[in-house]
């Protein structure tokens, strides 16, 4: 079946670093999704993309839909404590009504 | 605008029980799916409804069943509850396909 493959599984990393993560498959999608989810919450969008080749920020978050369809990244500059969390991408179907979640990205910020 | 609103939010029952639980989408939105949250399986699909209807299903035994009512509200079951039930179940509403917005999600742990 589809899946998208995210990486990494997981970062620690210094406050102030910046942190990039991605999602690739073998599927094309016909949007990407970007979520954040804290312990014990649901999953928060961050950034939604629609276009192959899309950059789209956020505050200090910056998204891209890759220009095959077949990818996203999502990168955190200068990050800060509160950035923990999962983070989670997500890829809608061509055509289909079915969305796709990656395993996730569990972020550790050490102040 | 109220977010995605599930019920409840924390419940324990008994192997072989059986346990419903409930979803109220943001205002407007039609479609509702429904994801099994657990530490090792990241975020799996359950099934999607739109407009009362199921559009789409994952690969859940039948013992998992849902539904959509009217007002765009939806309910899942689970029958013959096993211990491996137990995980945070998220429900997401969305106006068609695209941005998915989740509720807080429902703990169940099955004993």
């Amino acid at each position: 079946g589809q899946q998208l493959n995210q990486s990494p599984q997981s970062m620690f990393i210094q406050e102030g670093e910046d942190v990039s993560m991605n999602c690739t498959s073998s599927s094309i999608f016909n949007t990407w999704l970007w979520y954040k989810q804290e312990p014990g919450e649901g999953p928060v969008l961050l950034i939604a993309l629609y276009k192959a080749g899309e950059l789209t920020s956020n505050g200090r978050l910056t998204a891209q839909f890759g220009i095959t369809r077949k990818d996203s990244f999502l990168n955190i500059s200068a990050s800060i404590p509160s950035d923990v969390g999962i983070y989670f991408c997500a890829g809608v179907m061509t055509g289909g009504f079915k969305t796709i979640f990656g395993a996730g990205t569990r972020l550790f910020v050490k102040a | 605008k109220a977010g995605v609103t599930q019920t409840p939010r924390y419940l324990i029952k008994t192997r072989g029980q059986q346990v419903t639980l409930s979803c109220s989408p943001i205002s407007g939105h039609r479609s509702v799916s429904w994801y099994q949250q657990t530490p090792g399986q990241g975020l799996q699909f359950l099934f999607e409804y739109f407009s009362e209807t199921q559009r789409n299903k994952g690969n859940f035994p039948g013992r998992f069943s849902g539904r959509q009512f009217s007002n765009s509200r939806s309910e899942m079951n689970v029958s013959t509850l096993e211990l491996g039930d137990s995980a945070l179940y998220l429900c997401a509403s969305s106006m068609s396909t695209d941005e998915a917005f989740f509720g807080q999600g429902t703990r169940l742990t099955v004993v």
